[in-house]
């Protein structure tokens, strides 16, 4: 019963390094969406990818990039880390539209 | 903008209280309304709605929609000390494909 899958747990950075967060979900879902959680503001969505190989912007993309490797796994990268990426950041996946997300356990990300 | 509001944001009860949870919520082409609970980790489903007036149960939790005056409850009646949680409320629309909207949360916590 993996469900969605996310790696690291934790990482710290020094401003200015880059980063890749991995997502795996085992569900046979279509869509995969990544979101950030900061205190008071909620979950906000990031990145989604509709199906393999289509991806788009969602609230808050500035300073990300992702990748839909395949069906299973849709990556989240920061190219050069700033303070104010300082988040958790979680990963969903759902069947498809109208359909309930599933997330992983998240990845505390500390910026320095 | 899309916007989803849950009241209160926090709330103290003992084991054995009835509490309501409220999410208000004004978003362009509204397609669903979601529960989750979130503990130490990932938000955990608990109700999609769709439908005004239909109750969703599941055990001692219950929730409704009301699509004209644009909210939702989530009850959950004698509390245990195991539904201590964060628990969001998020909206499916907008013009993103499958974004979900969330509120801030609202904190419970079950003293003994």
């Amino acid at each position: 019963n993996a469900g969605v899958t996310q790696t690291p747990k934790f990482q710290v950075l020094k401003t200015g390094q880059s980063m890749t967060l991995q997502c795996a979900q085992d569900m046979n879902h279509n869509s995969m969406y990544w979101y950030r959680q900061d205190p008071g503001m909620g979950l906000r969505l990031i990145y989604y990818s509709a199906s393999e190989g289509t991806t788009d912007k969602g609230e808050v993309p500035n300073g990300y990039n992702v990748s839909r490797l395949n069906k299973r796994e849709f990556s989240l990268r920061l190219e050069s880390a700033a303070p104010s990426q300082t988040s958790v950041y979680f990963c969903a996946s759902s069947q498809g539209r109208g359909q309930p997300q599933h997330f992983g356990d998240g990845t505390r990300l500390s910026i320095l | 903008e899309d916007k989803v509001v849950q009241s209160p944001l926090s709330l103290v009860v003992h084991e054995g209280d009835t509490v309501t949870l409220n999410c208000s919520y004004e978003v362009t082409n509204f397609r669903s309304l979601l529960w989750y609970k979130q503990e130490k980790k990932a938000p955990t489903f608990l109700f999609m709605l769709t439908s005004s007036g239909i109750e969703k149960k599941s055990g001692r939790l219950s929730s409704i929609l009301d699509k004209k005056e644009l909210f939702s409850i989530l009850n959950i009646t004698a509390t245990q000390t195991g539904d201590s949680a964060v628990y969001l409320c998020a909206v499916e629309g907008g013009t993103s494909y499958g974004k979900l909207t969330f509120g801030q949360g609202t904190i419970l916590t079950v003293h003994p």
